[in-house]
């Protein structure tokens, strides 16, 4: 069985700084997707970046981008200039070819003004 | 990316009664799911709805006390039946639209007393 693991429970960071959290997993499988999910307090996942495990160059989406590590099992994300529409819970997620995504236990990012 | 409509968005339930929550993709989508985020905690899956077919439940997750229907490609509804306080949850439903794509809805917070 796949598992995701978030070692920092909360994070925080002054505006216009970098943050990045960090996750690891553990699998037997060799093809597979990573992502992190926003979840501010509204409660709504929301898709922040993807990554398939065949590709070697990491994933960026505008201000996001991650650190794909696939021999260590990493998968960290990096928010840069942080905004306080940023805070927010952050979830790692691994999917393997099933359908099903194991989550990580959260990261709560702060973004402090 | 796709849409993900939830309702109700937010209910307060007496213990023993039964809430059904819908959920509508904007587009045709293969795969559906619905998740289950208890208070402070991460997400776990309950169940693969499968258009045409009964659902596929995840272990700890029973039809009797969570029935599922997908009547089409762009619909589903998960039932909490016979609720108590333990059901007190955010309930996420979920749609892949590509092989390493999934979205989710905006959630269903449910608070049985």
């Amino acid at each position: 069985a796949q598992t995701v693991t978030q070692s920092q429970p909360e994070m925080s960071v002054q505006e216009a700084e970098t943050v990045t959290l960090s996750c690891t997993y553990d699998t037997s499988e060799n093809n597979y997707y990573l992502f992190w999910y926003k979840q501010p307090p509204s409660r709504q996942m929301i898709l922040v970046i993807r990554q398939e495990a065949y590709k070697q160059q990491n994933a960026t989406e505008n201000r996001f981008s991650v650190n794909f590590q696939k021999a260590a099992k990493s998968f960290s994300l990096k928010i840069s200039d942080s905004q306080l529409g940023d805070t927010a819970m952050y979830f790692c997620a691994f999917k393997a070819a099933g359908n099903k995504l194991t989550f990580g236990g959260g990261t709560r990012v702060l973004v402090k003004p | 990316s796709a849409v993900i409509s939830q309702k109700p968005s937010r209910d307060i339930c007496q213990r023993g009664t039964s809430l059904t929550i819908q959920c509508q993709v904007d587009s045709q989508v293969t795969m559906m799911f619905w998740y289950r985020q208890q208070p402070g905690q991460s997400l776990t899956l309950i169940a693969t709805a499968n258009q045409g077919s009964e659902a596929t439940y995840e272990s700890g997750f029973v039809i009797d006390k969570f029935p599922i229907s997908r009547p089409n490609l762009t619909f589903s509804t998960l039932t909490v039946s016979n609720m108590s306080p333990e059901d007190s949850s955010i309930y996420l439903c979920s749609a892949r639209t590509t092989p390493g794509t999934i979205y989710f809805g905006e959630g269903s917070w449910l608070t049985v007393v």
